[in-house]
């Protein structure tokens, strides 16, 4: 069955730095590929998503990049800020969502 | 209007007990999902509801956990007889019908946790 792996299990960045977040997943089939946010005793909110007929996409600080031939794809957040700091979900899907086991992103002032 | 809510917010049971959480999708989903997050894990899938069709229960760990759905809305997810494991964040989240072609988004509620001691 798909299986999504994602790297780093925790990563610490100093404000103002970029952070990136990598996943990859198995079935080749898939063809949408969300990021979740889920900020402390909250459940994940979609920040960004991308289809699989797109290479790139981006919205404000955050772009999301997609190589199929690789069958991996990443967040990018640019200039981080305190309220990044959470855990990040990547998921991957032609049908269900498979999900990536998380990315705790902690951002030090 | 109002996103998807879960009661109770945090439940304590003791262990052996049977416990019911609550989920109201967003009015007009008719895809409803429930998952289990366990401390600083990510999403274990539970089960999922969409319309009318059969529930994919491929997710649920054992017997002791079921999940129903009144009319097309209201999903209530049952543990009996409760171990210590269980304790966990049980989250549900509900999203538009997909027309056929790739999920669309999933609106998550704030979760129930769930401590069993």
């Amino acid at each position: 069955g798909e299986n999504v792996e994602q790297h780093p299990s925790t990563l610490s960045v100093q404000e103002g730095d970029s952070a990136v977040i990598k996943c990859t997943y198995s079935d080749s089939a898939s063809n949408y590929f969300p990021w979740y946010k889920q900020e402390l005793g909250k459940g994940p909110q979609l920040i960004i998503d991308i289809r699989s007929n797109v290479g790139e996409k981006k919205d404000q600080r955050i772009a999301v990049t997609l190589n199929k031939t690789a069958k991996h794809f990443s967040l990018h957040i640019t200039e981080t800020q305190p309220e990044d700091s959470a855990v990040y979900f990547c998921a991957a899907s032609n049908y269900q969502l498979i999900w990536g086991a998380g990315t705790k992103l902690i951002i030090k002032p | 209007g109002a996103g998807v809510s879960q009661s109770p917010s945090n439940k304590v049971t003791e262990k052996g007990k049977d416990v019911e959480l609550r989920c109201d999708p967003i009015s007009g989903h008719t895809a409803l999902y429930w998952y289990r997050q366990s401390l600083g894990q990510g999403l274990e899938f539970l089960i999922y509801f969409q319309g009318n069709s059969a529930p994919d229960k491929s997710g649920l760990p054992s017997d002791r956990f079921s999940a129903e759905r009144t009319g097309g809305s209201v999903s209530t997810l049952t543990i009996q007889r409760t171990q210590q494991e269980d304790s966990a964040v049980y989250l549900c989240a509900s999203r538009l019908p997909s027309a056929g072609g790739p999920p669309d988004t999933q609106y998550f509620g704030p979760g129930t946790r769930l401590t069993v001691l």
